[in-house]
């Protein structure tokens, strides 16, 4: 089975703070993606990659950046979060192709007072 | 820009019940559908993937359909129980590699 791990359930961090979220997947997919999820709003693409170092904007990709060092590794940065930053975040990830089937791990939790 | 609907947004019904929820998409030009289950505070569990030129697939008491050119998903659950009560939620891939739009979900109670 396919597993997507993320570093924490539940953060707290506070305005202005550095926030890295991790992710972590092991069944070697090319193709990374991070989204939030939000009531009323649905869940929405941050951003994705299709390749270690490559990377691209998503639909909401203002106040985040990421990295992708490695192949199983996707990292979400917030350089300076902010309250309106407070959601749930997912990371998923999928191999490119006919059968591009996304997995997706447990999500974080992040609130920022 | 690709839009999603799911209606209804919430469902109530007694356990036992063959059920319908619908998903209606703006832009036919998808690469795929997924439909995926969601339980409180929890991550997405994949349920079906439909590619763009199928009509429907199947895996147990769920099935569902995909009519591309009218922009419309169909999940079919047959013989409700109480453990498939979570959120439902239909997304489009728009190409190869890109992410995927969602739909904002139907809420599901299956009334034991």
């Amino acid at each position: 089975d396919v597993k997507v791990t993320q570093s924490s359930r539940y953060l707290v961090k506070r305005t202005g703070e550095k926030v890295f979220l991790e992710c972590v997947q092991d069944m070697d997919h090319e193709n990374m993606f991070w989204y939030r999820q939000d009531p009323g709003l649905g869940l929405r693409l941050i951003y994705f990659s299709y390749d270690v170092k490559m990377k691209e904007k998503g639909d909401i990709p203002e106040g985040y950046s990421v990295s992708r060092e490695k192949k199983e590794r996707f990292s979400l940065i917030l350089e300076s979060a902010s309250t309106n930053q407070t959601s749930m975040y997912l990371c998923a990830s999928a191999t490119p192709g006919v059968h591009n089937e996304q997995f997706f791990g447990p999500g974080t939790r992040l609130t920022v007072l | 820009k690709q839009e999603v609907t799911q209606i209804p947004a919430a469902l109530s019904v007694p356990e036992g019940e063959n059920l319908v929820l619908n998903c209606s998409f703006t832009d036919s030009a998808i690469y795929n559908l997924q439909w995926f289950r969601q339980d409180p505070g929890k991550g997405l569990t994949s349920l079906l993937l439909i590619q763009s030129s199928q009509r429907e697939q199947t895996s147990g008491r769920l099935n569902a359909s995909l009519d591309k050119s009218s922009g419309r998903s169909t999940l079919y659950i047959a013989a409700s129980q109480p453990g498939d009560s979570a959120t439902y939620l239909c997304a489009v891939r728009r190409g190869g590699a890109d992410g995927l739009t969602f739909g904002k979900g139907t809420h599901l109670i299956i009334q034991p």
